[in-house]
């Protein structure tokens, strides 16, 4: 089975400054790395497909990069809306299919 | 645009039983791989089971022999059958949509069900 590790584990940042999150994998997962925003008391939603790939609608300022087994989701210019929880998944060996931990950020 | 309503859920003893339902709107569901991911209080996510167009079904290990996967395309329905919950089956459930059958990440989901486990 293959562990993300997500940090930090909290982001606390201010409107208009860039938030970098990070996702480790146990081991090589390719490009096959998802991310997705949850606010409270929604259900997720796709934002990066395959390490890079922005998902329908998803504004320019969300981005995603990385390869093998370290990764990055960053958020800039943020704004009081990007405040969530999120989390990456992989999708390169499965079953099963894995998330990390998530990443709380606080604007 | 997909949409998705979950239902069934609920309090139930531990060592019962719950069937959890899905009803699929805005997609031909006969051609789609949908799955089910959980999400205990306070937690993270966590990957339950998936079920392919062709009706090819997976597992997590912590769910495996206690849960079935099913769907029923005439119905544009997808379904989890619970047996024998134990307190730490208690979650939001959510059924999700997946990008393409073997392409396991999720582009549309549900607004979850919640279920609890407790005596």
């Amino acid at each position: 089975e293959i562990v993300l590790t997500q940090s930090p584990a909290t982001l606390s940042l201010s409107p208009g400054e860039t938030a970098t999150l990070s996702c480790r994998a146990s081991q090589s997962v390719s490009n096959y790395l998802v991310w997705y925003q949850q606010k409270p008391g929604q259900a997720p939603r796709l934002l990066i497909f395959d390490a890079s790939r922005r998902a329908t609608a998803i504004p320019p300022r969300f981005s995603g990069s990385g390869s093998g087994t370290d990764f990055t989701l960053t958020i800039s210019s943020l704004e009081p809306e990007d405040s969530a929880v999120y989390y990456c998944q992989q999708r390169s060996n499965w079953p099963p299919l894995t998330f990390g931990g998530g990443t709380k950020v606080e604007i | 645009e997909v949409q998705m309503l979950e239902s069934g859920g609920g309090l139930v003893q531990p060592g019962g039983s719950l069937r959890l339902s899905c009803a699929v709107f805005g997609v031909t569901f006969s051609s789609i791989s949908m799955t089910w991911v959980r999400q205990a209080p306070g937690k993270g996510l966590e990957w339950v089971s998936d079920i392919t167009d062709g009706g090819r079904t997976y597992y997590a290990d912590s769910v495996k022999a206690r849960f079935t996967i099913s769907r029923d395309d005439s119905k544009n329905t997808l379904y989890l059958q619970m047996d024998s919950l134990r307190a730490e089956d208690t979650a939001v459930y959510y059924c999700a949509k997946l990008f393409r059958a073997y392409v396991p990440f999720f582009d549309s989901w549900g607004q979850g069900t919640l279920v609890t486990v407790s005596s």
